[in-house]
């Protein structure tokens, strides 16, 4: 399959534990942002997105936390599963008029070790 | 509720052939948009068609076009191929063309021009 995660920062938890996901976001006037899964051999999977009037919101097991004054966004999943291992990108809309363009961020390669 | 379908799966081209590629939006999606990841790296915005028009365009080419359809399916055509096109090329879908609902993706086309 894909090797989604080659050269990408890695950050190895141990099953159970919460896993911190950070990013820093290059665009001031960005106003809605999405967290996304993507595993091997397969395209991105929508996590959880979050608008620019909100610093938080939560999904079954994730949270997302915005901080525009210093343009980051984290994702923290709580009781983190083996199923859980994947590349997680961030990624930003610059606003109306942008036409549905998003960037990505790098990604983060997630490993749970059972 | 049918995702996103995109076709064929893998292909290999030889440098200066054209390619075509395939997507079926997410039954209820109007817009689609086309992405090109390279290895380890984060998608890139290629261009997003709403009702049959372009509706935006990221820093690619114009050897790189597309279509949309009636019934909101898409394609990518790449001319005059290059090694760097080698890449995943990711289609998603979404209702509406703003850019604030989040994007469903396929699962893609990897293209390997040698």
């Amino acid at each position: 399959g894909e090797n989604v995660g080659l050269h990408l920062p890695t950050l190895s938890v141990q099953e159970g534990d919460n896993s911190i996901i950070n990013c820093a976001y290059s665009n001031s006037a960005s106003d809605y942002f999405i967290w996304y899964k993507q595993e091997s051999g397969k395209g991105p999977q929508f996590i959880i997105d979050i608008r620019s009037n909100m610093d938080k919101r939560q999904g079954q097991r994730v949270t997302v936390l915005l901080n525009k004054t210093v343009k980051h966004l984290s994702l923290q999943i709580a009781a983190t599963q083996p199923g859980d291992s994947a590349v997680y990108f961030c990624a930003e809309n610059i606003g109306r008029g942008s036409q549905g363009n998003l960037i990505f961020g790098k990604g983060t390669k997630l490993s749970v070790k059972p | 509720e049918t995702g996103v379908t995109q076709s064929p799966t893998h292909l290999i081209k030889t440098r200066g052939q054209q390619v075509t590629l395939r997507c079926s939006s997410q039954s209820g999606h109007n817009t689609v948009s086309w992405y090109q990841q390279a290895l380890g790296q984060g998608p890139q915005f290629i261009f997003q068609y709403y009702r049959e028009e372009e509706n935006g365009r990221g820093n690619f080419p114009p050897r790189f076009s597309g279509l949309q359809f009636p019934n909101y399916s898409s394609e990518l055509n790449v001319n005059a191929l290059e090694l760097d096109d080698s890449a995943l090329y990711l289609c998603a879908s979404s209702l509406g063309r703003s850019g604030n609902s989040p994007l469903h993706f396929g699962n893609g086309t990897r293209l390997t021009v040698t």
